[in-house]
């Protein structure tokens, strides 16, 4: 079975500095996607980036960046100059290669920004 | 990104009584949709999978006779809790996913159950 590890139940960081937030996963499947989602207190789930397994390049959206490391089922969110808008909860999440396959989700990890 | 809609937003009832939960594709068919569970501060936990036209797909641990999931079409799921009882009180996320490989899921709202 599929599971999804978040080790850092909560994280802070200064305004305008960079967090990390770190995510393991298992599985024995080769086809797979990884994702990053973050829910602020209004609750709705938002994408915040994805990587399909199949590509080794490292996806990256605006101030936010993954560092996939296949081989160690490692998955690390990065966020550079944090805002306080990304103060949030942050769910790694698997998904098998079909769209029509559960996601997965780890526990969580809350994010704080200090002023 | 596409949008999904959930009805109601938050909804109290009383014990014993039964409480349908909708979720709808706005502007794309969704094959499937799945429904979450979550406690506060707590992660998501899927319920249930449904396909249009075809029976819900439950995991382990959730009472398919008191959570009743209907796909109707390939716009619309419910989410029926049945004689609903106060640990049943929780926020209630539907997500939907269209065909394609690369489909992204798309999470609504939620809708917050109180059971009194």
């Amino acid at each position: 079975a599929q599971t999804v590890t978040q080790s850092q139940p909560e994280m802070s960081v200064q305004e305008a500095e960079t967090v990390t937030l770190s995510c393991t996963y298992d599985t024995s499947e080769s086809d797979y996607y990884l994702f990053w989602y973050k829910q602020p207190p209004s609750r709705q789930m938002i994408l915040v980036i994805r990587q399909e397994a199949y590509k080794q390049q490292n996806a990256t959206e605006n101030r936010f960046s993954v560092n996939f490391q296949k081989a160690a089922k490692s998955f690390s969110l990065k966020i550079s100059d944090s805002q306080l808008g990304d103060a949030a909860m942050y769910f790694c999440a698997y998904r098998r290669g079909s769209s029509a396959s559960k996601i997965i989700f780890g526990s969580g990890t809350r994010l704080s920004i200090r002023p | 990104g596409a949008v999904v809609s959930q009805h109601p937003s938050w909804v109290i009832c009383k014990s014993g009584t039964s409480v349908k939960i909708e979720c709808r594709s706005l502007d794309f068919q969704a094959t499937t949709m799945f429904w979450y569970r979550q406690f506060p501060k707590q992660s998501l936990m899927l319920m249930a999978t449904s396909n249009e036209g075809s029976k819900a797909t439950y995991e382990q641990g959730v009472e398919k006779d008191k959570f009743l999931i209907n796909h109707a079409s390939l716009t619309l799921s419910t989410l029926t809790v049945t004689s609903a009882h106060p640990e049943d009180s929780s926020f209630y996320i539907c997500s939907a996913g269209g065909s394609g490989r690369a489909f992204e899921q798309f999470f609504g709202p939620g809708t917050r159950l109180t059971v009194l």
